[in-house]
């Protein structure tokens, strides 16, 4: 498809379990960001990737969390040790570079039990 | 801290008036700023972007941006019930600490009464 690609789309998990998320961003696009949109919140931005390297990972709330890109492409976010305080829309967005606009995947919703 | 203000709304219109939403922002190194609607249960999608003082218009949409006032607005005009969502404003710097993130307010919910 020509957006951006989430998957999954849904993930329900056990607290303490590690979960992976997906995201495969708009063909051509260098700049990839992770944010997150939990109930009632606001959008909360996790980290940004220009090309393979994450140049601000400043959003990361905790070392439980880590993310990668390889090629250039696709990303993944890892949560390890899953807390319910993790439950939460995971979005990912891409831009063209990093000035551009970013333009949002379907997301990931996350639910702990 | 960098923040973005929004009034929550709801914000109620008639199907055909201009509904006007209204942004703050704190960070006056803020370059680029951004309208995004979400849809309920739905990811926020662009719907305009304004880089320079004054008006940018896109069809029944216009961004307004008064960097000195750290103020940014948008008018729907001729509204319809299928503008009925939340809107979000977004702020993001080009250079220095936290550049390119985008930072969100919480957003105005908006319904065109039909």
């Amino acid at each position: 498809g020509a957006g951006v690609s989430q998957s999954p789309s849904n993930k329900v998990t056990e607290k303490g379990k590690d979960v992976e998320l997906r995201c495969d961003p708009i063909s051509g696009h260098t700049a990839l960001y992770w944010y997150r949109q939990s109930l009632g919140q606001g959008l909360e931005f996790l980290i940004y990737f220009q090309g393979n390297s994450a140049p601000d990972k400043s959003g990361l709330p905790s070392d439980r969390f880590s993310a990668e890109r390889t090629g250039g492409s696709v990303s993944t976010l890892t949560i390890q040790r899953t807390q319910q305080e993790d439950s939460a829309v995971y979005l990912c967005a891409s831009s063209l570079t990093y000035n551009q606009p970013q333009h949002f995947g379907d997301g990931t919703r996350l639910s702990i039990l | 801290q960098k923040e973005v203000e929004q009034n929550s709304g709801p914000l109620s219109v008639p199907e055909g008036a201009i509904a006007s939403l209204n942004c703050t922002y704190s960070d006056r190194g803020s370059q680029s700023f951004f309208w995004y609607r979400q849809y309920s249960g739905k990811s926020p999608e662009l719907i305009m972007f304004i880089y320079s003082n004054g008006d940018k218009e896109d069809g029944r949409f216009t961004a307004q941006l008064n960097k000195a006032s750290q103020y940014v607005s948008l008018l729907i005009r001729d509204s319809q019930p299928s503008d009925s969502a939340t809107y979000l404003c977004a702020v993001q710097r080009n250079s220095g600490a936290g550049s390119y993130q985008l930072t969100f307010g919480k957003g105005t919910k908006l319904s065109v009464i039909p």
